[in-house]
């Protein structure tokens, strides 16, 4: 078992640019999320998918973030265009229905 | 809508010493979830408390769950240095979309 697993680990882009984190959860895992943590707000569910669907997306800051995940094994967190205060780490998190999230080693964001 | 407190948000202590951490939520949930964080690392599952009443425990580490009080607790055992790092408590809401919620976290500090 591989794990949940994220990438880029780290990203620096200047604001403006489009951003794209991606994340393959756990084989079998039907529940895929997305949080983002900074110092300041701690940990803030984005969006969340059920069977590849999304459920809730209600934490999404604002029009410039897009999520998508067109098959089981992968999903795409999207910023576009990026600015300073997206700067963050990203985590994805799977989980198998009502189990434990398992989390990925996260994207650390930086927006100059 | 949901929302989880812990407290104390910062905690310093001495090894050999006991202390509990506490974190109460919102809503009639009786799914409760402990994590782990080291620093620039990713979230580690602890314990998931299915139900009113459950006490689970891990070497120096034991979590229990009150539904009726809506308050679960983290007691700290003797502690060792290892156990520095943050400690995250977490809701899933059931019913509804099922999204899982953080509290903001308690950083420990076990000083030698």
């Amino acid at each position: 078992d591989a794990g949940v697993i994220q990438s880029p680990r780290h990203e620096v882009t200047e604001m403006g640019q489009e951003v794209t984190l991606r994340c393959k959860p756990i084989s079998g895992h039907n529940s895929l999320f997305w949080y983002r943590q900074t110092m300041m707000r701690g940990l803030e569910l984005l969006i969340y998918f059920n069977n590849n669907v999304p459920i809730d997306d209600s934490g999404m800051p604002e029009d410039r973030f897009s999520a998508k995940m067109p098959n089981a094994s992968f999903s795409t967190l999207k910023i576009q265009p990026s600015e300073p205060r997206d700067s963050a780490v990203y985590f994805c998190a799977s989980s198998p229905g009502q189990g434990p999230l398992h989390f990925g080693n996260g994207t650390r964001l930086t927006v100059t | 809508e949901l929302k989880v407190e812990q407290n104390p948000l910062f905690l310093s202590m001495q090894e050999g010493k006991n202390y509990t951490i506490y974190c109460n939520y919102s809503t009639t949930s009786d799914r409760l979830y402990w994590y782990r964080q080291d620093p620039g690392k990713s979230l580690e599952s602890l314990f998931v408390l299915l139900s009113n009443g459950a006490v689970k425990q891990e070497g120096r580490l034991m979590a229990s769950l009150d539904t009726k009080a809506r308050l679960s607790t983290l007691h700290i055992t003797a502690a060792v240095h290892d156990l520095s790092a943050t400690y995250f408590c977490a809701e899933r809401n059931q019913g509804g979309s099922e999204k899982l919620v953080f509290g903001k976290g308690t950083k420990l500090t076990v000083n030698p």
